[in-house]
């Protein structure tokens, strides 16, 4: 089965505050995103990365910024956090192949106060 | 830029009803689409994948079906169960990029 893990479920952070969200897949997918929710706004793509160290911005990448230095692991930085960033994050992957499904992880619920 | 939409937005239905959910996509030049299912504050859950060149797919009492051309996927769920409550989204893949809905919350009712 494909794992898609998150670092944490839930994270309480301070404005102003650097915040990582760790995301990691044990499938060797090439392919890893990073996705906001928010209620009446549905999924949006912040950035994804589509081999090593290479990166993509997607529908809306203002505030962030992320890193993909190992095939297995994907991360999203917040280098300021606000409030207007408290959001359920959620991270997938998939292979390159755009006839194959995309496997996301359990989401991390960020609070910004 | 391809627009997803999802109608209703959100429906109860008595359990042992059957449950049709409509997504409709404004580009018909997709590779796949894909439903999706999310629990309240949980992560999503892949539940069919149809090809572009498909016409429908089934898992047990779920079964999509796909008319590329008008730009329209149906998800029905048979029998619906309490167990089915959560909200369903579908995604249409083109490219690198997966397109969504904002879902449809579906409350089944003992």
């Amino acid at each position: 089965d494909v794992k898609v893990t998150q670092s944490s479920r839930y994270l309480v952070k301070r404005t102003g505050e650097k915040v990582f969200l760790e995301c990691v897949q044990d499938m060797d997918h090439e392919n890893m995103f990073w996705y906001r929710q928010d209620p009446g706004l549905g999924l949006r793509l912040i950035y994804f990365s589509y081999d090593v160290k290479m990166k993509e911005k997607g529908d809306i990448p203002e505030g962030y910024s992320v890193s993909r230095e190992k095939k297995e692991r994907f991360s999203l930085i917040l280098e300021s956090a606000s409030t207007n960033q408290t959001s359920m994050y959620l991270c997938a992957s998939g292979l390159t192949s755009p006839r194959v499904e995309q496997f996301f992880g359990p989401g991390t619920r960020l609070t910004v106060l | 830029k391809q627009e997803v939409t999802q109608i209703p937005a959100a429906l109860s239905v008595p359990e042992g009803e059957n449950l049709v959910l409509n997504c409709s996509f404004t580009d018909s030049a997709i590779y796949n689409l894909q439903w999706f299912r999310q629990d309240p504050g949980k992560g999503l859950t892949s539940l069919l994948l149809i090809q572009s060149s498909q016409r429908e797919q089934t898992s047990g009492r779920l079964n999509a079906s796909l008319d590329k051309s008008s730009g329209r996927s149906t998800l029905y769920i048979a029998a619906s169960q309490p167990g089915d409550s959560a909200t369903y989204l579908c995604a249409v893949r083109g490219n690198n990029r997966l397109a969504f809905g904002k879902g449809n919350q579906v409350v089944v009712i003992p």
